[in-house]
């Protein structure tokens, strides 16, 4: 089956940049999600990546490479309320749907 | 707010009971899916129907058993649990076959989840 694999844990300092890695295998392989899921609460689409490069969107930007089966998360000017996990899953179409596998999720605490 | 409900929010239950969770989505979609979230452990799917069908059970022990009556609602019974059930139960809803055919994002939008404790 397919494997997701990630950090399990990073601290950060507000203000700083953090970037979450993820590695998965190709075979089969769709895009990549990230979500964000603060500790009780739902997880969240943070992005979606189907093509190779960097998307960004506001703080936040994802980067993929098809090829090499990794992508990061980039998280700028880091703030208290980034402290939760983030999860990638990968997408691989299965039985008529777009199946999700996630990794373990990355705990990130950010520090004053 | 997801677009995703789920009642109850917090269940405690022996062994020999037995319950359902309730998962409701008002976005339209046509796939549902329960998740299982474990302390540290990825998120593990469970099941999956795609317009009232089920599509996947993940090798999941038969004490838990879905049930979609509709696109709209799914759910979850529980019947002689074990301790090592105990997680937080996630539903999550999508747009489904055709938009994953037309290669469509088709993200999945969770619900906030029912932590479960078996005694």
């Amino acid at each position: 089956g397919q494997n997701i694999d990630q950090p399990t844990e990073m601290t950060a300092t507000e203000g700083a940049i953090v970037q979450i890695n993820c590695t998965y295998q190709t075979s089969g392989f769709n895009g990549l999600f990230w979500y964000q899921q603060h500790a009780g609460e739902a997880p969240t689409f943070l992005s979606y990546n189907v093509l190779d490069g960097l998307e960004e969107k506001g703080r936040f930007s994802s980067f993929l490479s098809r090829s090499k089966g990794y992508s990061y998360l980039l998280l700028k000017e880091l703030q208290m309320k980034d402290s939760a996990s983030y999860l990638c899953a990968g997408s691989w179409f299965s039985g008529g749907y777009n199946k999700l596998i996630f990794g373990a999720g990355t705990r990130l605490a950010v520090h004053p | 707010e997801t677009g995703v409900t789920q009642t109850p929010r917090h269940l405690v239950m022996g062994m020999t009971n037995k319950k359902s969770l309730k998962c409701e989505q008002h976005l339209g979609h046509n796939a549902m899916y329960w998740y299982k979230q474990s302390a540290k452990k990825p998120l593990e799917l469970m099941f999956v129907y795609n317009f009232k069908e089920q599509t996947e059970n993940n090798s999941v022990p038969s004490r838990f058993s879905p049930e979609c009556p509709n696109s709209s609602h799914l759910f979850l019974h529980l019947h002689t649990l074990q301790p090592e059930d105990s997680a937080l139960y996630l539903c999550a809803s999508s747009q489904g076959k055709n938009r994953a055919l037309a290669g469509g994002r088709n993200e999945q939008f969770f619900g906030p989840g029912t932590r479960l404790t078996v005694l």
